[in-house]
């Protein structure tokens, strides 16, 4: 099955901790997002990675950091800079302009 | 004003109605148009995928553009309690592939 996978389903996390949200994709893209998404609002970008070795920050970058060592992979660190993190976050994977979205990750601070 | 403005709703229809959700942007570059369609705690699928003006087709979903308005729709007919959901709006210009996203309708198809 081809497809983009996000773990875990759901995160909770202490403040001041750090928390890593992991994407994996075997649909051969070269391009990966990350948005987060509050209730009432529309997607807002954090991160994205062209190709390996390589990422641009988005929208809302600060509190966020990610890296891209392999296509398949575009792992996303909340830090705790991050003052409200508490979100839903949707990593994507694009081809030509088609996005596609994996599951999401539901990372609740306590 | 946002670039792109959606109708948060919810929008409740009787099951089999027709059902409208649009979009109106402000940004006269964008070209490509997008829908998806998102169910509760799950990540966005995508629905329609439109370049520049004109009508798109695919089973019961129609996508329209009219870039003259900029303002762009979505049809959904014979509607059922499974089309439930959240549709979101994106669209792009052509020197761009970063969509920008609207806030998302939410719809409520009732038996």
């Amino acid at each position: 099955d081809g497809g983009i996978t996000q773990s875990p389903k759901y995160l909770f996390r202490k403040e001041g901790q750090n928390v890593t949200l992991s994407c994996e994709q075997n649909l051969n893209h070269d391009a990966m997002y990350w948005y987060r998404q509050d209730p009432g609002q529309g997607l807002r970008l954090i991160y994205y990675s062209q190709i390996v070795n390589d990422f641009q920050k988005g929208d809302i970058a600060e509190g966020y950091s990610v890296s891209r060592e392999k296509k398949e992979s575009f792992p996303l660190t909340v830090t705790s800079a991050q003052k409200n993190p508490t979100a839903f976050y949707l990593c994507a994977s694009r081809v030509g302009g088609e996005q596609f979205f994996g599951p999401g990750t539901r990372l609740t601070v306590l | 004003q946002k670039e792109v403005e959606q109708d948060p709703g919810p929008l409740s229809v009787p099951e089999g109605a027709i059902v409208s959700l649009n979009c109106t942007y402000s940004n006269s570059a964008f070209q490509y148009f997008m829908w998806y369609r998102q169910y509760s705690r799950k990540g966005p699928e995508l629905l329609m995928y439109t370049y520049s003006s004109g009508n798109k087709e695919d089973g019961r979903f129609t996508a329209q553009v009219d870039k003259s308005s900029k303002y762009i729709s979505l049809f959904i007919r014979d509607s059922q309690p499974s089309d439930s959901a959240t549709y979101l709006c994106a669209m792009r210009s052509g020197g761009s592939y970063i969509p920008t996203f609207g806030r998302g309708t939410s719809l409520i198809v009732h038996p």
